[in-house]
């Protein structure tokens, strides 16, 4: 089955750039969408079609998409985008099947 | 404003089935696939399905073909999500998710525990 492959965890200091990246061979075909969940809470979308932007989401969140990558890029982290961070896309066989990545714990200290 | 909310906590045997609501507001609930995902604690985000409320089509994620159904009430704008012979494994928070370019509103979660 389709698999979309993000590191475990990525660590920053408060006001640098975070960058996240999700690997899966139908990226270059499919979109990439982005979802930060903090604990006890349901997740929020941050990015969708690879790099668009919801309303009310920060603009130091951006997305990019290359090849079988995409990556979700925090620019100036703060400590409140300590959060799970999961890249979400369809496979590429037809049958509209989703997956999520295995998500990325960020810490910002 | 567009929300969805879902039924309450259950506690199920193993065997037995569950059936989560999700009843949708805010917006023409068949203009807008609805999508569920499960966590089990400590773990990540797993799809298990779509289906669209205008047509009732449905997909399911194939580690769940065959114990998943999921169904609509078009008259009272609710989604429904049934697992079937439940185990424990399958203990876990049960979103349900609204998709339009990208699931962009989630209901709060209903938690199933499958214990003897």
């Amino acid at each position: 089955s389709y698999e979309l492959t993000q590191p475990p965890s990525v660590s920053v200091s408060p006001g640098q750039t975070a960058r996240i990246t999700c690997s899966g061979d139908a990226l270059p075909k499919k979109y990439a969408y982005w979802y930060q969940q903090k604990s006890g809470q349901a997740p929020v979308l941050v990015i969708y079609e690879d790099s668009k932007r919801p309303s009310g989401i920060p603009e130091r969140f951006s997305g990019s998409s290359s090849g079988t990558m995409a990556t979700l890029t925090i620019s100036g982290a703060q400590v409140e985008d300590e959060a799970d961070y999961y890249c979400y896309s369809t496979d590429s066989s037809g049958n509209h099947r989703k997956v999520f990545g295995g998500g990325t714990k960020l810490t910002v200290l | 404003q567009v929300q969805l909310v879902q039924s309450g906590a259950e506690v199920k045997k193993p065997g037995a089935s569950v059936k989560v609501s999700c009843k949708a507001s805010g917006y023409t609930f068949t203009s807008y696939d609805i999508n569920w995902v499960r966590q089990a604690t400590g773990q990540g985000l797993e799809w298990m399905g779509w289906m669209n409320p205008n047509s009732g089509n449905t997909g399911y994620a194939q580690k769940f073909q065959g114990r998943v159904t999921m169904t609509r009430n078009t008259s009272i704008s609710t989604a429904y999500m049934e697992l079937s012979s439940l185990r424990s494994e399958d203990t876990a928070v049960y979103y349900c998710a609204r998709d339009g370019s990208g699931l962009g509103t989630w209901g709060q979660g209903t938690l199933v525990t499958v214990s003897s």
